[in-house]
């Protein structure tokens, strides 16, 4: 079974720096995809980033990106430039790639991130 | 699309009750997934569909809880009778192919069992 673990239960920075969210996972699958999800007091729950195992090149969306080491089987998520609307749960999350077998999301048990004005 | 719709956003019952919880999926999603949020476990999956029928429902935690998918366009969750361990925010969510697209998800039933 796949786990996906979060170390960093809450983390505050101020508006505009950067942060960082640290993921790790195991797996002893080589095709798989990550996720970064984002939840906000809302509670929806919102798609930020994702990354195929398989492509070396790091994932980026504005001001989201990846570092992704598949050796370390590590996945951390860097916010640039924070704003208050970043203020939420972040969960990543692991899927099996096709054949795998499991179709559904594992995921972490999250960082709450608080943006400070 | 309006998107994954959850009903109802909050429900709250007495322990013993029959619970349903509801969803309308992405029209033309393939995929239909029921999560449940706690503090102590997280996010976990309980149970998934592929063209309305079950696929994985190795994550359903007891025989109390069950789940259908009666058409393309809807789906129901069931926990008979409830308890107050059950108390959580349920989500649906659906996709097309998820190896291949973003799963969406609904704004989640918050329940709570009394």
């Amino acid at each position: 079974a796949q786990t996906v673990t979060q170390s960093q239960p809450e983390m505050s920075v101020q508006e505009a720096e950067t942060v960082t969210l640290s993921c790790t996972y195991d797996t002893s699958e080589n095709n798989y995809y990550l996720f970064w999800y984002k939840q906000p007091p809302s509670r929806q729950m919102i798609l930020v980033i994702r990354q195929e195992a398989y492509k070396q090149q790091n994932a980026t969306e504005n001001r989201f990106s990846v570092n992704f080491q598949k050796a370390a089987k590590s996945f951390s998520l860097k916010i640039s430039d924070s704003q208050l609307g970043d203020t939420a749960m972040y969960f990543c999350a692991f899927m099996m790639g096709p054949g795998g077998g499991a179709d559904g999301l594992t995921f972490g048990k999250g960082t709450h991130l608080i943006i400070q004005p | 699309d309006a998107g994954v719709i959850q009903s109802p956003r909050h429900e709250v019952t007495e322990m013993g009750q029959e619970v349903t919880l509801r969803c309308k999926p992405i029209s033309g999603h393939d995929y239909l997934f029921w999560y449940r949020q706690t503090m102590m476990r997280g996010l976990e999956l309980l149970i998934y569909f592929n063209n309305n029928v079950p696929i994985d429902d190795s994550g359903m935690p007891e025989d109390r809880f069950s789940a259908k998918m009666p058409n393309a366009s809807f789906s129901t969750l069931k926990i008979q009778p409830s308890e107050p361990r059950d108390s959580a925010v349920y989500f649906c969510a659906s996709s097309l192919d998820p190896t291949d697209s973003e799963a969406f998800f609904g704004q989640g039933t918050r329940l709570t069992v009394v």
